[in-house]
């Protein structure tokens, strides 16, 4: 079956400082990879995508590269902020399905950025 | 535009007690709807999911139960408690396609 494995936080880094958060998958087929995230008293929101192989996604300063060779889609951001504090989920989804019914996530990853 | 409601937002219960949780989305018809639960450090895991009026999935067996009475209204709902019922619940809602747009969740303490 699916998985998705992220790296156990919670991450606490200075402003301005590089952030990374490792995800790895298991799955069939080629799945769709997603980050989704969650800021303080509100719901998840979906951060980023890719679709296939190589494919990066981005928003909002961040990025992640679907790199089929390593089954991960880690996500990176050069310099961090205050206000991207929050909770970053990885997630799956099998491309054949298309439908969020099949979304698999990772555990979540709590990132708290200092000023 | 579409919003979605979950409430409350905090909930502290008895073991053995009655749970039901709301949700509702607001500016679409006939919406995809999900329950989800995160307990604690784990991910989040899909408990129902609903296509219609009625229409109720449920992917984990468990001491849980969700209806639908109305289009964009989903219940998430027990008869009595235990106590590893305890986690992050979260509403979701989609159109046809993979993203989910989610509610600010429920926090679930049983006691």
């Amino acid at each position: 079956g699916n998985s998705v494995t992220q790296m156990e936080g919670p991450v606490t880094l200075s402003e301005e400082a590089f952030l990374t958060i490792n995800c790895t998958y298991t799955a069939t087929g080629y799945p769709s990879l997603f980050w989704y995230v969650q800021y303080p008293g509100e719901g998840l929101q979906l951060l980023l995508k890719a679709t296939k192989a190589d494919d990066k996604g981005s928003n909002k300063g961040f990025e992640a590269t679907y790199r089929k060779e390593t089954t991960s889609f880690h996500l990176e951001k050069g310099s961090v902020q205050v206000s991207d504090s929050a909770v970053y989920f990885c997630a799956l989804s099998n491309e054949a399905s298309g439908s969020a019914r099949q979304l698999t996530f990772g555990s979540g990853t709590q990132l708290t950025v200092l000023p | 535009s579409q919003t979605i409601h979950q409430w409350p937002a905090t909930l502290v219960q008895p073991v053995g007690s009655p749970l039901s949780l709301e949700c509702t989305v607001e500016g679409t018809s006939n919406p995809n709807l999900y329950w989800y639960r995160q307990a604690a450090g784990r991910g989040l895991q899909l408990l129902f999911y609903s296509v219609g009026i009625g229409q109720i999935s449920s992917e984990v067996p468990q001491n849980l139960s969700a209806s639908r009475p109305q289009d964009r209204q989903f219940i998430l709902s027990s008869k009595k408690l235990l106590l590893s019922d305890s986690g992050f619940y979260l509403c979701a809602w989609s159109s046809w396609g993979e993203k989910l747009f989610f509610g600010s969740g429920t926090q679930l303490s049983v006691l």
